[in-house]
């Protein structure tokens, strides 16, 4: 079966950084992926990782530990345009993606 | 500027009747994916194809819920009939099939069942 989990809100304040963690349990695991999604928009691709590590791009970093299920985003000088979902997804088999219910940022002044 | 374009953007509908969302994927795309998103469900996958042929439909109920893509440049997702339960945002979804797995994403019908 398919479990991811990520923390339902997260509030943070403008120009710090914030982490958010996702742990998943997917049988024929084959990579990691975050999307960011403002509200009422559609999702957009933010990062991809397939190695344990990190993976560094511009502002946003995310990082993958395969032997704990585990994965986070990290944001950098958070900017209010930040505020939004971040969607941890699971990558199995081919071409299949299982969603996190998503983790909504909200960045204050 | 190459997107995944959807149609209609916004529909609301009695119980009972029947639903059809139709979808262009980004040109030169093979796999395309059919997604709805709710709040208590997030999002969740219902089908896709790839080269036009359906690889796993598993995610979709089937007595009511029916995916096909006629061509290369539209995909389909019809119900009938339509219950309330099924009042969601449904994203149609497109990826290169080159390995990525990024896929871009739609933006999304939203269906109102009365």
């Amino acid at each position: 079966g398919q479990n991811i989990d990520q923390p339902t809100e997260m509030t943070a304040t403008e120009g710090a950084i914030v982490q958010i963690n996702c742990t998943y349990q997917t049988s024929g695991f084959n990579g990691l992926f975050w999307y960011q999604q403002h509200a009422g928009e559609a999702p957009t691709f933010l990062s991809y990782n397939v190695l344990d590590g990190l993976e560094e791009k511009g502002r946003f970093s995310s990082f993958l530990s395969r032997s704990k299920g585990y994965s986070y985003l990290l944001l950098k000088e958070l900017q209010m345009k930040d505020s939004a979902s971040y969607l941890c997804a699971a990558g199995a088999g081919s071409y299949q993606l299982t969603f996190g219910k998503g983790t909504k940022l909200s960045v204050i002044p | 500027d190459a997107r995944v374009t959807q149609t209609p953007r916004h529909k609301v509908t009695e119980m009972g009747q029947e639903v059809t969302m139709r979808c262009q994927p980004i040109l030169g795309h093979n796999t395309v994916f059919w997604y709805r998103q709710t709040m208590m469900q997030g999002l969740e996958l219902l089908a896709y194809f790839r080269n036009r042929a359906p690889l796993d439909d598993s995610g979709m109920p089937k007595d009511r819920f029916s995916a096909e893509m006629p061509d290369a440049t539209l995909a389909t997702l019809k119900i009938q009939p339509s219950e309330p339960r099924d009042s969601a945002v449904y994203f149609c979804a497109s990826e290169a099939g080159a390995g990525g797995y990024e896929q871009y994403f739609g933006p999304g019908t939203r269906l109102t069942v009365t």
